[in-house]
């Protein structure tokens, strides 16, 4: 059980918007930049988004990433078959001291 | 253009002792943070540690504090994990990382392929 908070599942048809949430507390998403990666089915995972909303290059910007108070969120525009993978959050943790993953949430494009 | 490029699966035994590699290329090896992160087959990821090859600075998880150990050799721009004595729990794949910036505020832009390392008797 992490301390940061995702749901298992999300789905959503071609072209629709989608949001994952990712929820901590003030020891960390409250404290720390959140991070995003993308790990596609047998795939080593990939940086999606990096300190809360920035887009590394080469991501596209249907991808975006945003914070507020002990919470984050990733949302996906324009969904695309190729987007159905796992997604992960992460942050420091003071308490555990120690960089936390969410338990992942499975995107399915239906 | 970055790559980390891992060594391949390994089989072994409980008790056994292992050690695998990640090297890198495409950038200033010891001007980088390097790490590992752990995920068992199925379940999520896990953040083991990271190392400062310019001073050999290495910052380890609580979880992994002590049952592994992070090296790296700047002359063939390496990274290493290793273990003294494997656990059937060890069974995962890890992965390589360039990691940017600290363990607090950092992340990892660049990975591996992954290596499968699987514990059996």
């Amino acid at each position: 059980q992490s301390v940061l908070t995702q749901p298992p599942s999300a789905s959503g048809t071609p072209g629709q918007r989608v949001t994952i949430s990712c929820f901590g507390s003030s020891s960390n998403i409250g404290s720390y930049p959140v991070h995003w990666y993308q790990q596609l089915p047998g795939t080593a995972p990939k940086l999606l988004i990096y300190s809360n909303d920035q887009r590394p290059s080469g991501v596209p910007d249907r991808f975006s990433g945003s914070k507020s108070g002990a919470s984050a969120s990733l949302a996906i525009s324009g969904l695309q078959s190729e987007d159905e993978a796992d997604y992960y959050c992460s942050a420091w943790d003071d308490n555990l001291n120690d960089q936390v993953f969410g338990g992942g949430t499975k995107l399915t494009v239906l | 253009e970055v790559q980390l490029v891992q060594s391949g699966a390994e089989v072994k035994k409980p008790g056994e002792s292992l050690k695998i590699s990640c090297k890198v290329s495409g950038y200033i090896f010891s001007s980088y943070w390097i790490g590992w992160v752990r995920q068992v087959p199925g379940k999520g990821l896990e953040w083991m540690g990271i190392l400062y090859p310019g001073n050999s600075d290495t910052r380890y998880s609580p979880s992994f504090q002590g049952q592994v150990t992070i090296s790296a050799d700047k002359s063939i721009s390496t990274a290493y994990l290793q273990w003294s004595s494997l656990k059937a729990s060890d069974t995962a794949i890890y992965y390589c990382g360039r990691h940017k910036g600290s363990s607090k505020m950092g992340y990892f832009e660049y990975w591996g392929q992954g290596t499968l390392v699987t514990v059996s008797s």
